[in-house]
């Protein structure tokens, strides 16, 4: 079975500061894909960043990026120049990919952006 | 474009009575479709998924069971609620293959009183 860890109940950081979420995984499988998810205190997921594991380079999207080492089994998001409306928790999920897509997800971080 | 639409957005129901959440997607076809609860300050626990009509698998056993009577409907049902079933309640979809990310509803939030 996959399991994600999430080890960062909370975490706060100075708005316009870079701040990183972990995330670790543990799997046996050899294809799959990782996300991070954002939920705001409207409680709506929205995706923020994807990685496939097949490829080596760091996903990156605006101010997010993502510290992908597959051996490690680690899969940390960077957030930089923190904004305010960055306030949410933040949800790394796994995805194996098999006869059925069957997701994952971690317990979540909280991330508070002080101003 | 595909959506999602998850109802009633916020639920208070008293202990013993049934419950009924539904959820659709519009845009596409032969969806995969989920239904996840959060409780409190706490991650997601996935409660069933569906791979087409009439196809349920549960992960947890619970008080709780779900249907899919059409291909891009998926309910989620209870007879008799239980306090422990109150919690935040997300329908998503993915599609049926390949390598997209889950699209969230946006939520019911359920209060057994």
């Amino acid at each position: 079975a996959q399991t994600v860890t999430q080890s960062q109940p909370e975490m706060s950081v100075q708005e316009a500061e870079t701040v990183t979420l972990s995330c670790t995984y543990d799997t046996s499988e050899n294809n799959y894909y990782l996300f991070w998810y954002k939920q705001p205190p409207s409680r709506q997921m929205i995706l923020v960043i994807r990685q496939e594991a097949y490829k080596q380079q760091n996903a990156t999207e605006n101010r997010f990026s993502v510290n992908f080492q597959k051996a490690a089994k680690s899969f940390s998001l960077k957030i930089s120049d923190s904004q305010l409306g960055d306030t949410a928790m933040y949800f790394c999920a796994f995805m194996r990919v098999y006869n059925f897509n069957k997701f994952y997800f971690g317990s979540g971080t909280k991330l508070n952006v002080k101003p | 474009s595909q959506t999602i639409h998850q109802w009633p957005a916020t639920l208070v129901q008293p202990v013993g009575s049934p419950l009924s959440l539904e959820c659709t997607v519009e845009g596409t076809s032969n969806p995969n479709l989920y239904w996840y609860r959060q409780a409190a300050g706490r991650g997601l626990q996935l409660l069933f998924y569906s791979v087409g009509i009439g196809q349920i698998s549960s992960e947890v056993p619970q008080n709780l069971s779900a249907s899919r009577p059409q291909d891009r409907q998926f309910i989620l049902s209870s007879k008799k609620l239980l306090l422990s079933d109150s919690g935040f309640y997300l329908c998503a979809w993915s599609p049926l293959r390949g390598s997209s990310p889950l699209h969230f509803g946006n939520g019911t939030r359920l209060t057994v009183t």
